[in-house]
């Protein structure tokens, strides 16, 4: 199975931050790569796809990127509406597997 | 509009199973994988498997398997996953997810499975 190692696992970032999220694969995965954000008591919500496209919706300050196997989501300017836990998702691959979540917390 | 609509939480005895149901629409069922995720409290998501409906095609991941059974009933818009021999290790909320391309577009609310004597 590929790993993703996602980090950190938490944070507190200010409005005027940026904030960045990195999911780490264990080989590569062809950007097979997507992102999604979670609030308390809900579903999953996308907000990449095939690691840097924007879902529809979503608003531009959230955006994706790739380096060689790492993957990041960032954040700029986030809104208080931002706070939530975030994973990484590969579909490159049988099983597809989450990144461990990241909490954000804005300050 | 797409939607996909679980059925509602379960509380069920240890050993019993359960079987729970997501309702599609606004969408045609058959062009897409219904994707189930598991999600333990406090904890993060776990892929059980997949579904393509147009040709009742399943996918599990290991761990799950023996443990989820997917089906898919196309006449209702309908995909179902029963979990057997239900153990408190299966209390979680469980999601079904289209799978457009590599990614799961839409989710359903999650299904609240509490395993308890």
């Amino acid at each position: 199975d590929i790993q993703m190692t996602q980090s950190p696992a938490s944070l507190s970032a200010s409005l005027e931050e940026i904030v960045t999220i990195t999911c780490k694969a264990s080989q590569g995965i062809d950007d097979y790569l997507s992102w999604y954000q979670q609030k308390p008591g809900k579903s999953p919500q996308l907000l990449i796809y095939d690691a840097t496209s924007l879902a529809d919706g979503v608003p531009s300050r959230f955006s994706g990127s790739r380096s060689g196997t790492q993957y990041s989501l960032k954040i700029s300017r986030p809104q208080v509406d931002d706070s939530g836990i975030y994973y990484c998702l590969q579909s490159y691959s049988t099983p597809p597997t989450f990144g461990g979540g990241t909490k954000l917390e804005l300050k | 509009e797409v939607k996909l609509q679980q059925s509602g939480d379960e509380l069920v005895r240890p050993g019993a199973s359960v079987k729970m149901s997501c309702k599609a629409s606004g969408y045609t069922f058959t062009d897409y994988a219904m994707h189930w995720v598991k999600q333990s409290p406090g904890q993060g998501l776990e892929w059980i498997g997949t579904i393509i409906p147009l040709i009742d095609t399943t996918s599990y991941n290991q761990k799950f398997k023996g443990k989820a059974t997917l089906t898919a009933d196309k006449s209702s818009n309908t995909a179902y996953m029963e979990l057997s021999r239900l153990t408190s290790e299966d209390s979680a909320v469980y999601y079904c997810a289209r799978r457009y391309g590599g990614y799961l577009d839409y989710w359903g609310q999650g299904v609240m499975v509490t395993v308890s004597s």
